[in-house]
């Protein structure tokens, strides 16, 4: 069955430096998500993107944050200057279709750890 | 605006016992619900949806849901409980609209008892 890949697993970053997180959605689907899940915390929606641009965004997706689809397979998360309360679970997800009935498909997640 | 609560943080069980986790949902709109599982060191697995057909939806691995709007529940359950089920379980909801993203609930952790 079809999986979406994350990469790395685990990425250890100082605090201020730069970090891209890259995931590989499903080959046939056109929605990308991005979540986040701080230790003991709920699983948060940061951003989903469709057509190489943003659909809907969260609060905490602010001005550090940005994504990308650079080619016809990845899809990156880039924090631009990380903070210690960047530290989570970070999941990608894709989906075939929009609609909200449309199950998405997640990866195993990044472990982001800053210091 | 949707939300999920999830009663109990940690949920034990005995092997061949059933089963329940509890989910409560709030949606402005109709809603569509969801059971993920998560194993140790692993993403989040779709165990199975409600999307407003039948209101009892079976899922992956035995599980079940049941879609009680009177409620506003949709508790997941298994007759027989096994090893293998202990894991990470979230309940997630969405809007029946559009493209909007999923709202998950804080999860609970169950744990099989040989």
């Amino acid at each position: 069955e079809p999986e979406v890949t994350q990469t790395p697993s685990h990425q250890v970053t100082q605090m201020g430096q730069e970090v891209i997180l890259r995931c590989v959605p499903i080959s046939n689907h056109l929605y990308f998500y991005w979540y986040r899940q701080i230790l003991g915390q709920k699983v948060e929606f940061l951003v989903s993107f469709y057509n190489n641009e943003i659909s809907e965004k969260s609060e905490i997706f602010d001005d550090q944050f940005s994504v990308e689809r650079p080619d016809g397979s990845n899809f990156t998360l880039k924090i631009r200057s990380t903070k210690l309360e960047d530290s989570a679970m970070y999941f990608c997800a894709s989906s075939q279709q929009g609609n909200s009935n449309q199950p998405q498909h997640f990866g195993d997640g990044t472990r982001l750890s800053i210091l | 605006a949707q939300s999920v609560t999830q009663l109990g943080s940690h949920v034990s069980v005995s092997e061949g016992a059933l089963v329940l986790l509890r989910c409560n949902y709030s949606s402005s709109v109709p809603p569509y619900l969801f059971w993920y599982v998560q194993y140790p060191n692993q993403g989040l697995q779709l165990l199975l949806k409600y999307t407003s057909a039948a209101t009892l939806v079976k899922g992956i691995n035995g599980f079940e849901a049941e879609f009680k709007k009177s409620e506003t529940s949709f508790h997941l359950t298994k007759p027989s409980a096994h090893m293998s089920d202990a894991a990470e379980y979230f309940c997630a909801v969405r809007g029946a609209s559009g493209n909007t993203p999923l709202v998950f609930g804080k999860g609970t952790r169950l744990s099989v008892i040989a």
